[in-house]
């Protein structure tokens, strides 16, 4: 079974900082790789799919980035509203597989 | 825009059934491009993927292999809904329920609000 490991389990940042979280995988997952934000009491919200397609609504300041076993997911200036936890999850047709989140705290 | 609006008991006592209801609005349970899916969420397991129905001609059926010999997730058609029904729970089956829409990917796009069950005496 494939595994995903995400780094760091809490990261504290400001406004407008550069954020960068990464997520690896135990074995190659060559593109097949999303990320999710969730907020505390709310359910998860796709933010990427395939790496690095950006979802329609989702801020330009998200990218992501990465194939193979390591991704990672950039936000280029933090915003407030930005303050939340983030999941990578692999996927295919027929296995979803998510790591174990990053908290976003304010520093 | 698609919505999934959550019902079900948020208690249950160990071994009997978990079972939560998921209604969509802007979205059809019958869709052929749509599959509709049930994911936990626990502090000791994270984000877990327990299964899926969708309609492809035919109704389909997949579930995760931790829970598929006592998991079954079924579609009523004329209330434009799904459910989800887990048998012989445990404290280990208590997490955030949630239902989830995705395609032919388990990618989920819209999510239903979340229902809290605890397994309890």
């Amino acid at each position: 079974d494939i595994q995903m490991t995400q780094s760091p389990s809490t990261l504290s940042a400001s406004v407008g900082d550069r954020v960068t979280i990464t997520c690896r995988a135990s074995r190659s997952i060559s593109s097949w790789l999303a990320w999710y934000q969730q907020k505390p009491g709310k359910a998860p919200k796709l933010l990427i799919s395939k790496a690095s397609n950006l979802e329609s609504g989702v801020p330009s300041r998200f990218s992501g980035s990465g194939s193979g076993t390591e991704f990672t997911l950039t936000i280029s200036s933090l915003q407030p509203d930005d303050f939340a936890t983030y999941y990578c999850q692999h996927f295919n047709t027929y296995s979803a597989v998510f790591g174990q989140g990053t908290k976003v705290e304010i520093k | 825009q698609i919505q999934l609006q959550q019902s079900g008991l948020g208690l249950v006592k160990p071994s009997q059934t978990l079972s939560l209801t998921c209604a969509i609005s802007g979205d059809s349970v019958s869709s052929n491009k749509a599959a509709w899916n049930w994911i936990r969420q626990s502090p000791s397991r994270g984000l877990e993927w327990l299964g899926r129905t969708y309609f492809r001609s035919k109704w389909y059926y997949d579930y995760e292999l931790s829970v598929k010999s006592r998991i079954i997730i079924n579609p009523d058609t004329p209330k434009n809904q799904f459910s989800l029904r887990l048998n012989s729970v445990t404290p280990e089956d208590t997490a955030v329920y949630y239902c989830a829409r995705g395609e032919q990917w388990l990618l989920f796009d819209s999510w239903g609000q979340g229902t809290l069950v605890t397994v309890s005496s």
